[in-house]
């Protein structure tokens, strides 16, 4: 069975970081391009950013180009997205998601870890 | 950056009714759509790639069409599990999501 844990969200306030952690189990996880995307409750979805399967190819929307860093360690079977001068806007749940192949096909998603940055 | 528009944004709908959701891009997506439904407190769940192909487990009351800017999602026969919100999403280039048209029983 397929798993995505998240962990690592909270409150932090605005400049801040957190490092978000995803352990994935149940599939072969160095076979698959990996994203995050996020959510404010009771809002719609916007995709985040995206890593190859071997963590040398990354995309980012344009809202956290430049802040947020996705990357994996296909050993320990984990994703990763640090964030840092993190913005009230980047407030919302982060979803970790498994890709479909090559394409942005979000076939298996975690549970989601809140972040709100607030002071 | 590419845009999807959905309408309606809510659609009030009774059990047995069939139903139409619209999705457009803002420029050619090909045949590059997914859909997905989320239910209060869930995550989203894949029910449709590439515009028509329906993932594996997803009732065949759904069925979805389209190509290049205008795009649907149908259910045909609504049942009480339904009633959830739904999500167009491009993968042309990176990925866009639609604000997603909620489904609520009438």
């Amino acid at each position: 069975e397929v798993q995505l844990v998240e962990s690592g969200g909270g409150l932090v306030q605005p400049g801040g970081s957190l490092r978000l952690s995803c352990a994935a189990s149940g599939f072969t996880f160095s076979n698959y391009w990996m994203h995050w995307v996020r959510q404010v409750p009771g809002k719609g979805l916007v995709w985040v950013a995206r890593t190859d399967s071997w963590g040398s190819g990354t995309s980012y929307a344009d809202s956290v180009k430049g802040r947020f860093t996705i990357s994996r360690d296909n050993a320990k079977n984990t994703l990763y997205l640090q964030m840092n001068n993190l913005a009230v806007e980047d407030t919302a749940v982060y979803y970790c998601i498994r890709g479909r192949g090559v394409i942005n096909v979000f076939d298996y998603w975690g549970q989601g870890t809140p972040v709100t940055v607030s002071s | 950056d590419i845009q999807m528009t959905q309408s309606p944004s809510t659609l009030s709908a009774s059990v047995g009714d069939r139903v139409t959701i619209t999705c457009r891009a803002s420029q050619s997506i090909s045949s590059w759509l997914a859909w997905y439904q989320q239910k209060p407190g869930k995550v989203p769940k894949l029910l449709i790639y590439k515009a028509s192909t329906l993932e594996s487990g997803v009732p065949s009351r759904f069925s979805g069409s389209g190509s290049g800017t205008e795009f649907s999602l149908s259910i045909s026969s609504l049942q009480p599990d339904d009633f959830a919100t739904y999500y167009c999403q491009q993968y042309d280039t990176y990925a866009t999501f639609g604000q997603g048209t909620k489904l609520e029983i009438k």
